[in-house]
């Protein structure tokens, strides 16, 4: 199948700064990426979804102030934690999907904010 | 709206003996259903999917499932369970009618394959 990457695969930072995390399809070009978010023995909550070139479409309850979501190009999608604070400490999974075609997974961010 | 449910949290079976893990679902249209499996700290590993066609998907790792449209249901099945296979698995559908992009996750169901 067809790989998608993550970096970092695990980043701690302090209360109040950014971070980026950075997706990208290493083998196809992905028309639509997703961000999930996923706690500690519970499933996967889509964030948004974002089709190259336009902006992100955020799920209810997702502050889009504080996620900033950019897919810039057909092989790469970032998202920034801005002002993280602690309750932002979670797993983050990106995903992607060329038109039609399957949705692949990353290996995921594990973020912990002090 | 579309939703998935995994009713077992956790399932235990002994290495060689056949697993079950359960899945049921709701769309308002015909279902794009999918199992991924999770290790520890990684992302999802996808096994199988049911589009259209044969109701009995076979899959990666010698998991298959059964589309039952009858009873909403998309169990994963292995006839003979490893200690390997000791992983979290979601169960997961998309609505493709009216153009439908998103994939909703079921809860997850932890399995514990036993020697």
């Amino acid at each position: 199948g067809a790989v998608v990457s993550q970096h970092p695969s695990r980043v701690i930072c302090k209360s109040g700064t950014s971070v980026k995390i950075e997706c990208r399809s290493l083998d196809f070009q992905a028309t639509t990426m997703f961000w999930y978010r996923q706690f500690p023995k519970q499933s996967l909550m889509l964030m948004a979804t974002s089709n190259e070139g336009s902006k992100a479409t955020y799920e209810q309850g997702v502050e889009k102030d504080k996620f900033l979501i950019n897919h810039a190009s057909l092989t790469l999608s970032t998202l920034t934690v801005t002002s993280a604070h602690p309750e932002d400490s979670s797993f983050y999974i990106c995903s992607a999907r060329e038109q039609g075609g399957e949705q692949f997974f990353g290996p995921g961010t594990r973020l912990t904010v002090l | 709206a579309q939703s998935v449910a995994q009713p077992e949290d956790q399932v235990n079976v002994a290495e060689g003996n056949p697993l079950t893990v359960k899945c049921t679902y709701s769309v308002s249209g015909n279902p794009y259903l999918f199992w991924y499996v999770q290790y520890p700290n990684r992302g999802l590993q996808f096994l199988l999917k049911y589009i259209t066609g044969d109701n009995l998907v076979k899959g990666s790792y010698g998991f298959e499932a059964e589309f039952n449209k009858s009873q909403t249901s998309f169990h994963l099945k292995k006839p003979s369970a490893l200690v390997s296979d000791s992983a979290l698995y979601f169960c997961a559908v998309r609505d493709p009618s009216g153009g439908g992009n998103k994939l909703t996750f079921g809860t997850g169901t932890q399995l514990k394959v036993e020697l």
